[in-house]
């Protein structure tokens, strides 16, 4: 099956600092999301995002499809941003990345 | 109300009971999932049913069962429950339309097995 790797493993933040996540994938897929696993254990959806651009508030999402991998970008981060965070591709099944743990500190 | 429901949301058990956890969705859609997540991991496939008529095995479906009574009815059952089957466990669906690579996900069963 594709592997999903991600990066960093774990981030810790100030708050009001910005952030990159990254998801790089090993074969081309026409399809990605990513997730926020909060901190009481919910999975969120944040982008559904084959590719380009996206933008939800102040969280945004670059998918480069050619070249295997996207991005999310969390800007001016707050306390609430803290969980996990997963990327995930189709392809016959779905398969998930390890997830960056991210956590902000007032 | 929630689109994708799973009950019980918590369960305690002892080591050799039957466990069934349930799923119900109403989002129309025709693909459902079980996945399982241990502590500090990610989300491994137990089994996934594209319709009501399909069933597959997912990566780690050893000790488990499914039953999809409907489209929008996906159970996940553990036959004899063993203590490292203690996990949280997440029901999820997606549609085999336009956009197909994207999922939704249940709040989640917290089972310990003791």
């Amino acid at each position: 099956g594709i592997q999903v790797e991600q990066s960093p493993p774990d981030l810790i933040l100030q708050e009001g600092a910005n952030s990159t996540l990254r998801c790089n994938f090993s074969d081309s897929v026409n399809n990605l999301q990513w997730f926020h696993q909060n901190p009481w254990g919910q999975l969120i959806n944040l982008f559904y995002i084959p590719s380009g651009t996206k933008q939800n508030g102040r969280l945004s999402a670059t998918t480069v499809a050619t070249e295997r991998y996207s991005l999310l970008y969390i800007s001016s981060s707050q306390t609430t941003d803290s969980g996990v965070y997963f990327c995930a591709v189709l392809e016959g099944q779905f398969y998930f990345g390890t997830g960056t743990s991210l956590t902000v500190i007032p | 109300d929630a689109d994708v429901t799973q009950t019980p949301r918590n369960r305690i058990t002892k080591t050799g009971k039957r466990i069934m956890l349930e799923c119900s969705q109403t989002k129309g859609h025709d693909r459902m999932y079980w996945y399982r997540q241990d502590p500090g991991l990610g989300l491994r496939l137990i089994y996934y049913s594209f319709d009501v008529k399909d069933i597959n095995k997912g990566e780690i479906s050893d000790g488990y069962s499914v039953s999809r009574q409907a489209q929008a009815k996906f159970s996940l059952s553990l036959e004899s429950a063993i203590p490292n089957q203690t996990a949280l466990y997440f029901c999820a669906t997606s549609d085999s339309g336009l956009r197909i690579g994207e999922q939704f996900f249940g709040p989640g069963t917290r089972l310990t097995v003791l």
